[in-house]
């Protein structure tokens, strides 16, 4: 099975702040990634798809890009119910899999 | 409003069995995939099962391959998941998720239901 990579596990930044996760996969996946929120207590929720296609109704703060085994999660300006953890996901083949997980805390 | 709710988890000893089920509304679930996700305290997410629209397709994660079914009942619009033989790496909140067409990933979540293996 691919592996996916996340880095870093956690950070910590300000609101405002310009927050970036990578996530690596162990083979090259094309574009088909997929980024998730998870605050405490709740459900997953889809951000981008297709490595850089915004889910609707995600603010555009959130960027994705990259392809093949290189991902990035970009916000580009932190707000309060951001901090969260973040997961990608590759769907390039059987079994999908998921990244480890950043958390991104208050500093 | 799309919604997914699960219910069936609890407490049960190794060894033990649980059946999860997803009640679906809001949208027109015999056409879609559908996937069942978990996540043991304080970990990360796994894939566990899905199961593809009409009920005639499944696969599973290699860790429950053989001990876990999937299965679904279009005309109650409810997903499930056997689970026998459990063990306490089994113990996790258990999600149902929406595929969000042929794709293996996920557009609409549950809000999990729990499961704890311990004697």
């Amino acid at each position: 099975a691919i592996r996916m990579t996340q880095s870093p596990s956690s950070l910590s930044a300000s609101t405002g702040d310009r927050v970036t996760i990578t996530c690596r996969a162990s083979q090259g996946i094309s574009s088909y990634l997929a980024w998730y929120q998870q605050k405490p207590g709740k459900a997953p929720k889809l951000l981008i798809y297709a490595a850089s296609t915004l889910q609707s109704g995600v603010p555009s703060r959130f960027s994705g890009s990259g392809s093949g085994t290189d991902f990035t999660l970009t916000i580009s300006c932190l707000q309060s119910e951001d901090f969260a953890t973040y997961y990608c996901q590759q769907y390039y083949s059987y079994p999908a899999v998921f990244g480890g997980g950043t958390k991104v805390e208050i500093k | 409003e799309v919604q997914l709710v699960e219910s069936g988890g609890g407490l049960v000893q190794p060894g033990g069995s649980l059946r999860l089920s997803c009640a679906a509304s809001g949208f027109t679930f015999s056409s879609y995939w559908m996937h069942w996700v978990r996540q043991a305290p304080g970990k990360g997410l796994v894939w566990v099962s899905r199961i593809n629209s009409d009920g005639s397709s499944t696969s599973y994660a290699d860790s429950v391959k053989g001990r876990f079914t999937i299965s679904r009942d279009n005309a109650k619009n409810t997903l499930y998941l056997q689970m026998n033989s459990l063990r306490a790496e089994d113990t996790a909140v258990y999600y149902c998720a929406r595929d969000v067409g042929f794709e293996y990933y996920m557009d609409v979540w549950g809000k999990g239901t729990t499961v704890t293996v311990s004697s």
